[in-house]
């Protein structure tokens, strides 16, 4: 139990395009979601915490209109990188919290961005 | 606000040998959490182990097991039997409670090789 999916995996993209990536719990209901960017061999930097049907909250430093959040269900988050750059290519990974398994967070595969 | 620092970003252990990777952390909190998590090559944020603050005894989960040192503010994880599945990036974190909002912080981690 416990399973966590990103969509897609993997995305190339032209610099100035849009690009939404999904976030699913798929046995359990997430009330919480948080989203990480990851550059290679550095650590998980949060990026935002979304709950249902509310607003996410962002980290400082994290420009909101740059990355829309939105999460609509309790199985389903999605960040939408809007007008991408170069700069934005990393790996987006997100994690789901829901009161089972004392308590956790259960991260998704995660995907990684290209923009060319 | 919460620190943890992995001072270590690499090393090194013999198949089947036993190798130790040091955390410590800084909180103002009497209660809390403390986690290691292992992210393998393709990138899945495993939890390996989890500890509680207020439990004296220290976990453990096979040949996982930490060393927990409150008043010094150390969580160190010990691998025994060591094995080429061990390698990974391994990530100290710290999370204050079990709240839905509640955030991990996550060390930078550090790279553990497994040499046959």
């Amino acid at each position: 139990g416990a399973v966590v999916s990103q969509h897609p995996s993997r995305v190339i993209c032209k610099s100035g395009t849009s690009v939404k990536i999904e976030c699913r719990s798929l046995d359990f209901q997430a009330t919480t979601m948080f989203w990480y960017r990851q550059f290679p061999k550095q650590s998980l930097m949060l990026m935002a915490t979304s709950n249902e049907g509310s607003k996410a909250t962002y980290e400082q430093g994290v420009e909101k209109d740059k990355f829309l959040i939105n999460h609509a269900s309790l199985t389903l988050s999605t960040l939408t990188v809007t007008s991408a750059h170069p700069e934005d290519s990393s790996f987006y990974i997100c994690s789901a919290y829901g009161q089972i398994h004392n308590n956790e967070q259960f991260f998704g595969p995660g995907t990684r961005l290209t923009v060319l | 606000a919460q620190t943890v620092t992995q001072s270590q970003p690499e090393m090194s252990v013999q198949e089947a040998e036993t190798v130790t990777l040091s955390c410590t952390y800084d909180t103002s909190e009497s209660d809390y959490y403390l986690f290691w998590y292992k992210q393998p090559p393709s990138r899945q944020m495993i939890l390996v182990i989890r500890q509680e603050a207020y439990k004296q005894q220290n976990a453990t989960e096979n040949r996982f097991s930490v060393n927990f040192q409150k008043a010094a503010k150390s969580f160190s994880l010990k691998i025994s039997d060591s094995q080429l599945g061990d390698a990974a990036m391994y990530f100290c974190a710290y999370r204050r409670d079990t709240g839905a909002n509640s955030k991990l912080t996550f060390g930078k981690g550090i790279t553990l090789s497994v040499r046959p």
